[in-house]
């Protein structure tokens, strides 16, 4: 079993649509979770950063974190073509030097 | 603006002859790291440099090597590269303060072929 589980997707949606992304993970010592970003032939580009359990909102892009679940979630709201991208999940200890452990990435379409 | 470059975007190499790919860094973190990602996977740690300090994984081939000569450069050396080390290279940096190291900043990438 992989620690970090994410659908690869595709993820096809309509232009405006709510994309609902998520990761599940099997170590509960995770503290710090984080949303990437990644165009084709691009590198990852960090989208939201949290830590522990709860919600956070930038823009049109909502991070949930359930730590009693094992679970994180990505939502983007009014969906755009620019926002088709393989989005990664990824998530460390929070020790200094810690490593980041990635999800495989979701990749999603958004149509117009 | 600050950023992690690399160079070059493209890389094609034979199999078996070295090759070597860059990394620069305007950040002036202390951590820059070496990731490789094959097609739809997630980026797979080889090794990492904490100021001088290098640390590698344990399922990093021997055939990969790295240097970081200054803070803002470091290089990834491939001895003998074979078919399978075919991938995006990433390099990416923190800050590698405890309560800000888990935010990497990443480079576009060095696509590798191998023929």
């Amino acid at each position: 079993q992989k620690e970090v589980e994410q659908d690869p997707g595709p993820l096809s949606v309509p232009e405006g649509a709510i994309v609902s992304l998520n990761c599940t993970y099997s170590n509960s010592a995770f503290q710090y979770f984080m949303w990437y970003r990644q165009y084709s032939r691009k590198g990852p580009e960090l989208l939201m950063y949290t830590y522990s359990s709860g919600n956070k909102e930038d823009g049109r892009f909502t991070a949930q974190v359930d730590k009693s679940s094992k679970y994180i979630s990505l939502f983007i709201r009014d969906s755009q073509p620019s926002d088709s991208a393989t989005y990664l999940c990824a998530m460390t200890f929070g020790a200094a030097g810690n490593k980041l452990t990635f999800g495989g990435g979701t990749r999603v379409l958004v149509k117009p | 603006d600050a950023m992690v470059i690399q160079n070059p975007r493209y890389q094609v190499t034979q199999f078996g002859k070295p090759v070597t790919l860059s990394c620069s860094q305007t950040l002036n973190h202390n951590v820059m790291y070496w990731y490789q990602q094959k097609s739809s996977q997630a980026p797979k740690l080889l090794f990492h440099y904490y100021d001088k300090d290098f640390n590698n994984e344990a399922d990093t081939p021997d055939n990969f090597q790295s240097r970081r000569p200054n803070t803002s450069f470091c290089f990834l050396d491939i001895r003998s590269p074979g078919l399978g080390d075919a991938a995006m290279y990433l390099c990416a940096t923190s800050t590698g303060l405890t309560s800000t190291n888990e935010k990497l900043f990443f480079g576009s990438g060095t696509q590798l072929s191998v023929l």
